[in-house]
């Protein structure tokens, strides 16, 4: 089946760092999104993508859609406390349901 | 901003007990999901829903597993013998329309079944 795999599984930066975190696919995905999730919290979109090679900005974020539409990378600049979390991508099915396949998860703690 | 709701925020049951987990998604979306996360794990798919009928389910959603939306506004998840491993959190999503739509998620029941 479909599989999202993300690097790193978890780290630890201090505030102020930027952080940079990648998606990979073994399929190819025409809609990507980044969600971010904070403990016993639903997901929360922060990006999505929609156009291979395709860089979006969100305040601190940025996100790009690689132009294999196989990969994705996140990039958060100035890292502050509120930052902590699981981030996942995820890729959108291309037809009839457009269910979403989520990745394995990134694990970010901030050190103060 | 429109939100997508989910009842209870928690719900503790035995095992073998039937359990009914209620969402309330947005109301102009026709695509309607439930997703299941286990502790610590990723989020997985469970069942689509379209057009007042399931169009997909993952090997996770058994025959114990059921949804319905039976009144234009609900959509629940109808567990009918819990197992243990069964606990998760469950998540309802809606899309308002097929691709390149931003899905939008409830904030989730936590079921604990003992």
């Amino acid at each position: 089946g479909q599989q999202l795999n993300q690097s790193p599984q978890s780290m630890f930066i201090q505030e102020g760092e930027d952080v940079s975190m990648n998606c990979t696919s073994s399929s190819i995905f025409n809609t990507w999104l980044w969600y971010k999730q904070d403990p016993g919290e639903g997901p929360v979109l922060l990006i999505a993508l929609y156009k291979a090679g395709e860089l979006t900005s969100n305040g601190r974020l940025t996100a790009q859609f690689g132009t294999t539409r196989k990969d994705s990378f996140l990039n958060i600049s100035a890292s502050i406390p509120s930052d902590v979390g699981i981030y996942f991508c995820a890729g959108q099915a291309t037809s009839g349901t457009y269910k979403y396949i989520f990745g394995t998860g990134t694990r970010l703690k901030v050190l103060a | 901003e429109p939100e997508v709701t989910q009842t209870p925020s928690h719900q503790v049951t035995q095992m073998g007990q039937e359990v009914i987990l209620r969402c309330v998604p947005i109301s102009n979306h026709l695509y309607f999901y439930w997703y299941r996360q286990i502790l610590g794990q990723k989020v997985e798919f469970l069942v689509s829903f379209y057009n007042n009928e399931i169009s997909e389910k993952s090997e996770i959603f058994d025959d114990q597993f059921s949804v319905e939306r039976p009144d234009g506004s609900n959509f629940t998840l109808k567990i009918r013998s819990t197992k243990l491993e069964d606990s998760a959190m469950y998540f309802c999503a809606s899309l308002r329309q097929g691709l390149a739509t931003e899905a939008f998620f409830g904030q989730g029941t936590r079921l604990t079944v003992v």
